[in-house]
């Protein structure tokens, strides 16, 4: 069974800054994709990033882009000149290729301070 | 394009009382998703339907929970009885479903409160 760990319940940073929020995962399977959803104070889930396992390129979204260790199962976020919008719940989520089951960690709660 | 549209947002009821929740997912998607969020859990897949079918139930809790999906444009997500342990925001989502993507598109979320 696929696990998905987020070791940072809570992070802060302060405006303009960078921040960089932890991953890892565990799982035997060779081909899959990792994202990373943000949950706004609204609720609503929203795909931040996405990347695919068999690409050796960090995957890359404006201000947020990825560090993706495939050796070591660890798949972090930065997110460069923070603004208050990204104050959120952020998630990393596995999904095994060919399915459309999507495991989720239990989140990291970033605040963005003025 | 609407989104993901759930109701009620919001549900409070007593325990024992049957509930209902609703989803219509975007129109084209294949695959439909029911989520339930709590603090001690986060966020758990309850079961998925990939063109009306039941795929993958192994995460409903028990008995008392079913979920059906009569058509391609709906689905309902049923706790009878309900019990407090219940209370949680529940997140429908839906996807092409063509299992290379991944993206799921979620729904604002039913928070339900069993007392």
């Amino acid at each position: 069974a696929q696990t998905v760990t987020q070791s940072q319940p809570e992070m802060s940073v302060q405006e303009a800054e960078t921040v960089t929020l932890s991953c890892t995962y565990d799982t035997s399977e060779s081909n899959y994709y990792l994202f990373w959803y943000k949950q706004p104070p609204s609720r609503q889930m929203i795909l931040v990033i996405r990347q695919e396992a068999y690409k050796q390129q960090n995957a890359t979204e404006n201000r947020f882009s990825v560090n993706f260790q495939k050796a070591a199962k660890s798949f972090s976020l930065k997110i460069s000149d923070s603004q208050l919008g990204d104050t959120a719940m952020y998630f990393c989520a596995f999904m095994k290729r060919n399915t459309d089951k999507l495991i989720f960690g239990t989140g990291t709660r970033l605040q963005v301070f003025p | 394009d609407a989104g993901v549209i759930q109701s009620p947002r919001h549900e409070v009821t007593e325990m024992g009382q049957e509930v209902t929740l609703r989803c219509k997912p975007i129109s084209g998607h294949n695959s439909l998703f029911w989520y339930r969020q709590t603090m001690m859990r986060g966020l758990e897949l309850l079961i998925y339907f990939n063109n009306n079918v039941p795929i993958d139930d192994s995460g409903m809790p028990e008995d008392r929970f079913s979920a059906k999906m009569p058509n391609a444009s709906f689905s309902t997500l049923k706790i009878q009885p309900s019990e407090p342990r219940d209370s949680a925001v529940y997140f429908c989502a839906s996807s092409i479903g063509t299992g290379r993507t991944g993206e799921l598109f979620f729904g604002e979320g039913s928070r339900l409160t069993v007392l």
